[in-house]
């Protein structure tokens, strides 16, 4: 089945600054890559998504990339406010004969410091 | 327009006990999903129903069973429950658009078997 493996774990930038989280996965045939956002206590939350027919897809201050050939996709996360802080993961989706599975990375903790 | 609701909030049991979480969604989705989120270990998938009548094994289906009662509600079931089941038990469901297969998730149960 398909692994995907999130980086980094943890992850504190300064108010302003950029973050950026990088997923890879192992499946050639997923192709569908949503990123959610997580407070604490809460849902996951759908923040951005990337089909793998596109490379790039922003969304004001939130981006995210794909490269297919070498199998990883990133969120960038621009001037990055206290509200950013949250955890954040990155899924990937395959179609199959008995529906499509998610599979998530591990998450990543961002803290966004004031 | 609830969205995915989950029943109950919190649940306390005992080793061995058993109970079933309840799920239902009112966006008219195909597909329902069983998760398990623990500490480090991202969203881990238990079961999944494709459509009505139908149910898949996910990465961690031991010690669940699932029933997808109509298109509205898909319960998961601990039959004899262990302490390794505390955890965190979300649901979701699926959307198809032309551009994404979005996953929106219940609020959540939160289990603790001692």
């Amino acid at each position: 089945g398909e692994n995907v493996e999130q980086h980094p774990s943890t992850l504190s930038v300064q108010e302003g600054d950029s973050a950026v989280i990088k997923c890879t996965y192992s499946d050639s045939a997923s192709n569908y890559f949503p990123w959610y956002k997580q407070e604490l206590g809460k849902r996951p939350q759908l923040i951005i998504d990337i089909r793998s027919n596109v490379g790039e897809k922003k969304d004001q201050r939130i981006a995210v990339t794909l490269n297919k050939t070498a199998k990883h996709f990133s969120l960038h996360i621009t001037e990055t406010q206290p509200e950013d802080s949250a955890v954040y993961f990155c899924a990937a989706s395959a179609p199959s004969n008995t529906g499509n599975q998610f599979y998530f990375g591990t998450g990543t903790s961002l803290t966004v410091i004031p | 327009n609830a969205g995915v609701t989950q029943t109950p909030k919190f649940q306390v049991l005992k080793t061995g006990q058993s109970m079933t979480l309840q799920c239902a969604q009112d966006m008219n989705h195909n597909s329902m999903y069983w998760y398990r989120q623990d500490p480090g270990m991202g969203l881990r998938l238990i079961y999944y129903s494709a459509s009505e009548g139908t149910t898949d094994k996910g990465e961690v289906p031991n010690g669940y069973n699932v029933s997808r009662l109509n298109k509205r509600e898909f319960s998961l079931r601990l039959e004899s429950a262990a302490p390794s089941q505390t955890s965190v038990y979300f649901c979701a469901s699926r959307s198809y658009r032309a551009r994404g297969e979005t996953q929106y998730f219940g609020p959540g149960t939160r289990l603790l078997v001692l």
